[in-house]
């Protein structure tokens, strides 16, 4: 069984269009986390739910909206996609916000033409 | 400057060589210490902590020097099977309780037969 998982895999659309990523998983975990790895493979995290509650904010455009429906789920939606947002999204758990050990999902390769 | 800093490399080693990876991080208040691992097209996975005391795990030790801030990864005997990229990874105290884990941008490690 995935312990994380994440769809799509790969995600290919044109700049102006809206997309989501959906993330779950089913370690039990209270704290869940989406980080965005660019072509020079420097991974960054951007949002953090713990328990359906935003702990984590970085500064990313709002055209991103993470939603966390329950503590298993958090879906990622882009809006007005720009070529900038290209990159690699890795969704991530742990066992709480003070947990240090992260696990990843496989990660979702999106490309914006 | 990045808030951690590793040599990109890449480190192209023979089997059974002895190889040494560098990290510096430049918040003093970095709390905790991490080598993840990422194979190619895939998610990090943690590889081990890092304490002042020095840890080893089989064929893997880490070293942290808080005064120089400064951590290292030593692989010895090298296998094929070690080639990857390593991420130097710190925490950072983002409010409350709650932690966020800084990645650098990786080491990248090529064993060769």
């Amino acid at each position: 069984d995935t312990a994380v998982s994440q769809t799509p895999k790969y995600l290919v659309t044109q700049m102006g269009n809206d997309k989501s990523i959906k993330c779950e998983q089913n370690l039990g975990h209270d704290t869940m986390y989406w980080y965005k790895q660019d072509s020079k493979k420097f991974l960054k995290i951007m949002f953090s739910y713990n328990n359906k509650e935003l702990i984590i904010n970085e500064t990313v455009p709002n055209r991103f909206s993470p939603k966390s429906p329950d503590k298993a789920h958090l879906n990622l939606h882009i809006n007005s996609l720009e070529l900038g947002d290209s990159a690699v999204y890795f969704c991530a758990s742990s066992q709480d916000y003070g947990s240090y050990e992260q696990y990843f999902g496989p990660g979702t390769r999106l490309t914006v033409t | 400057r990045k808030e951690v800093e590793q040599d990109p490399g890449p480190f192209n080693v023979p089997e059974g060589a002895t190889v040494a990876f560098n990290c510096t991080y430049s918040n003093s208040a970095s709390q905790s210490f991490f080598w993840y691992r990422q194979d190619c097209r895939k998610e990090p996975k943690l590889l081990m902590s890092v304490y002042s005391s020095g840890n080893e795990d089989g064929r893997f030790t880490a070293q942290l020097n808080r005064a120089s801030q400064y951590i290292s990864l030593l692989i010895r005997d090298s296998k094929l099977s070690d080639s990857a990229t390593y991420l130097c990874v710190v925490t950072l105290n983002y409010g409350g309780a709650t932690n966020k884990l800084i990645f650098g941008t990786g080491t990248l490690l090529a064993v060769q037969p």
